[in-house]
């Protein structure tokens, strides 16, 4: 069975501020794909990242970046220099591979950036 | 424009009214779902379909159905709505391939039932 916990329930930051998610996910898959979803506060869900499990390198777009480390089956996403607009809930998912397309989301993380 | 569109966004209805959400997507995916989001539970899928006329069971089943006539169309039926089925739905496709398209997920409905 698959499992993603996001142990953080709420974060709150100030303006500006550097804030890391935390995400680790269980499967027995050997090849399986990493997202993370925004959802603002106008509810629709906003694809942010997908990564392979085969691919551990990190990545950075902008203010956001994805630390992926298979040895600890981790998934943790920073934003540098948070922003008021950067508040939402965050959830990230695993999908399996063909055959077990499901993806199977964390509880979320709902971040506030204080101004 | 590549998109899940649900409708209606919002309904509020009374226990065992029958209801029906819509949902059509326009990219000719193979697969599709439903998931529920309630508060501390994240989303979780109700029914899938990997075909036309090929659907099964979630993690959440209980007191809903769905049907795939079309394959871009996947509709989710309440027969008899009641108030722990209120919540946000989400409707998503996406194709056959993991790894090489995200889902794509429609604007959510969001049902209340009295």
């Amino acid at each position: 069975a698959q499992k993603v916990t996001q142990a953080q329930t709420e974060i709150s930051v100030v303006e500006k501020e550097d804030v890391t998610l935390d995400c680790v996910y269980e499967t027995r898959d050997t090849t399986y794909y990493l997202f993370w979803y925004k959802q603002p506060p106008s509810g629709e869900l906003v694809f942010l990242i997908r990564r392979n499990s085969f691919d551990e390198q990190n990545e950075i777009s902008g203010r956001y970046s994805w630390n992926f480390q298979k040895s600890t089956s981790s998934f943790n996403f920073t934003i540098t220099a948070s922003q008021v607009v950067d508040s939402a809930v965050y959830f990230c998912a695993l999908e399996g591979n063909f055959g077990n397309e499901k993806l199977t989301f964390g509880t979320g993380t709902r971040l506030t950036i204080i101004p | 424009e590549a998109q899940v569109t649900q409708n209606p966004r919002y309904l509020i209805t009374v226990t065992g009214k029958k209801l029906t959400v819509t949902c059509s997507q326009n990219m000719n995916h193979e697969y599709m779902s439903w998931y529920r989001q309630d508060p501390g539970l994240g989303l979780r899928q109700i029914y899938y379909s990997m075909n036309v006329e090929v659907t099964d069971k979630g993690d959440v089943p209980e007191g809903y159905k769905v049907s795939r006539k079309e394959k871009r169309n996947f509709p989710l039926i309440l027969e008899s709505p009641s108030p722990n089925q209120t919540s946000l739905y989400f409707c998503a496709s996406s194709p056959r391939q993991p790894g090489i398209s995200e889902a794509f997920f429609g604007q959510g409905t969001r049902l209340t039932v009295v």
